[in-house]
């Protein structure tokens, strides 16, 4: 079964570093979406991406936070100068975007730790 | 946006039928409703979704009254793997159909 994949599983980074997660959607799906949850918290929307730009992005999603789909699998999310509370799960979902509320398939997360 | 309000916890026993009972009182007429379930350091995954009346899969069933302000999981026969946080939602509007999550219903199965 086709399924959404994500690396690192766990990253750690000094506050003020760049980060990138790494995210392969499954292949024939056309939407793309970044979630974070922070430890004991709900999961928030970050970002949507479709036909290779932003379609919609949460108040969380500042200028510090950039996606990117650099070739044909995989989809990225950087975040330039991380903060202590950027420390979350990141979760990448896909979706095929052939009936209005379709299922989205996420991935296993990557736990981001800030120190 | 529709908002969407469920018991914070529930516990049950192996072997019992769980329903989780979710009220969406703002719901609109072309929004559906979706449950997702998740496990600790999991992602979410889709369980059921349905639009009104009642759905079935192999995992779940889905109960929707006609006035469509509330829905109710039911999980047959719940066995301890089926702990996990349980979500019910409405869509998030915007183009894109983003998931707007709730705090959830932890279910917690003991033997």
């Amino acid at each position: 079964e086709p399924e959404v994949t994500q690396t690192p599983s766990h990253q750690v980074t000094q506050m003020g570093q760049e980060v990138i997660l790494r995210c392969v959607p499954i292949s024939n799906h056309l939407y793309f979406y970044w979630y974070r949850q922070i430890l004991g918290q709900k999961v928030e929307f970050l970002v949507s991406f479709y036909n290779n730009e932003i379609s919609e992005k949460s108040e969380i999603f500042d200028d510090q936070f950039s996606v990117e789909r650099p070739d044909g699998s995989n989809f990225t999310l950087k975040i330039r100068s991380t903060k202590l509370e950027d420390s979350a799960m990141y979760f990448c979902a896909s979706s095929d975007g052939t009936q209005l509320y379709n299922e989205q398939f996420f991935g296993p997360g990557t736990r981001l730790t800030v120190l | 946006l529709a908002k969407t309000t469920q018991p914070i916890s529930m516990d049950s026993y192996e072997g019992q039928e769980v329903n989780i009972t979710c009220s969406h009182n703002n719901i609109a007429t072309n929004d559906y409703i979706t449950w997702y379930q998740q496990f600790p350091s999991q992602g979410p995954r889709f369980i059921i979704q349905g639009y009104k009346t009642k759905v079935t899969n192999e995992v779940a069933s889905l109960f929707i009254p006609a006035d469509r302000k509330s829905s109710t999981l039911s999980l047959p026969r719940v066995s301890l793997s089926d702990t996990a946080v349980y979500y019910c939602l409405v869509p998030g509007g915007g183009a894109t159909n983003k998931l707007i999550f709730g705090t959830g219903t932890l279910l917690a199965v003991q033997p």
